[in-house]
């Protein structure tokens, strides 16, 4: 069962649009809501994170947006550039100290100049 | 941020050597490392969680006998993979709790090693 649904799989936009990221989680206990960029061969880097408390938060280009009676959260890039493209994943974790993230699959994201 | 390094970056080795992937964190302490195993175009899937100085808790399916993980101070864990197969090639990443992250739960990712066994 897969706990965190991620869509699009992969998504082309053009330099100065903006993408977005979908995820639908079940776990109602989910409390933490990062996304994660990640170039091939590097691992993860976390971009932003928000909990349910807060219905958006923004950082830069990068904006989280979080509906909590629809168990969904979104990733806004503004002004999108080539240096953009890259895989990005959400996750959801519940509670603090020894929680585990749930990993959503992935959109692959490509920025065309 | 946080900064969490791994080593070797990739290693490439026989069928049945065994392999150990260090993850250090550097400019924190962490009682929490994770161990993460990627396989092309795919997420990431959790192997096991290392708390320092007890034993770590795998994941369902993950051999714990196969995948040794050692967690001896607050900067340091390892993982071994003992008698490497060629399906145990992978990208393996860890991650490591920094205490003063957002609400406690910010994991920092190192760079990833990838395993190729021939």
């Amino acid at each position: 069962q897969q706990q965190v649904k991620q869509s699009p799989q992969s998504l082309i936009v053009q330099k100065g649009g903006i993408s977005i990221k979908n995820c639908a989680y079940e776990n109602t206990a989910f409390d933490y809501f990062p996304w994660y960029q990640q170039f091939p061969g590097k691992g993860p880097a976390l971009l932003i994170a928000i909990r349910p408390d807060v219905s958006e938060k923004k950082e830069g280009r990068f904006t989280i947006s979080f509906n909590k009676s629809a168990k969904q959260f979104s990733l806004h890039i503004m002004d999108s550039q080539p240096g953009d493209s890259a895989t990005y994943f959400c996750a959801a974790s519940k509670g603090s100290g020894y929680s585990t993230l749930t990993f959503g699959k992935g959109t692959m994201l490509l920025v065309s100049p | 941020g946080a900064v969490v390094s791994q080593h070797p970056s990739w290693v490439i080795c026989k069928s049945g050597t065994s392999v150990k992937i260090e993850c250090r964190s550097l400019d924190f302490q962490a009682t929490t490392m994770f161990w993460y195993r990627q396989f092309p175009k795919q997420s990431l899937m959790l192997m096991a969680t290392s708390n320092e100085g007890s034993k770590a808790t795998y994941e369902q399916g993950v051999e714990k006998d196969k995948f040794l993980i050692n967690h001896a101070s607050l900067t340091l864990s390892t993982l071994t993979v003992t008698s490497a197969h060629p399906e145990d090639s992978s990208f393996y990443i860890c991650s490591a709790r920094s205490p003063g992250g957002a609400g406690g739960d910010t994991q920092y990712f190192g760079p990833g090693t990838r395993l190729t066994v021939l």
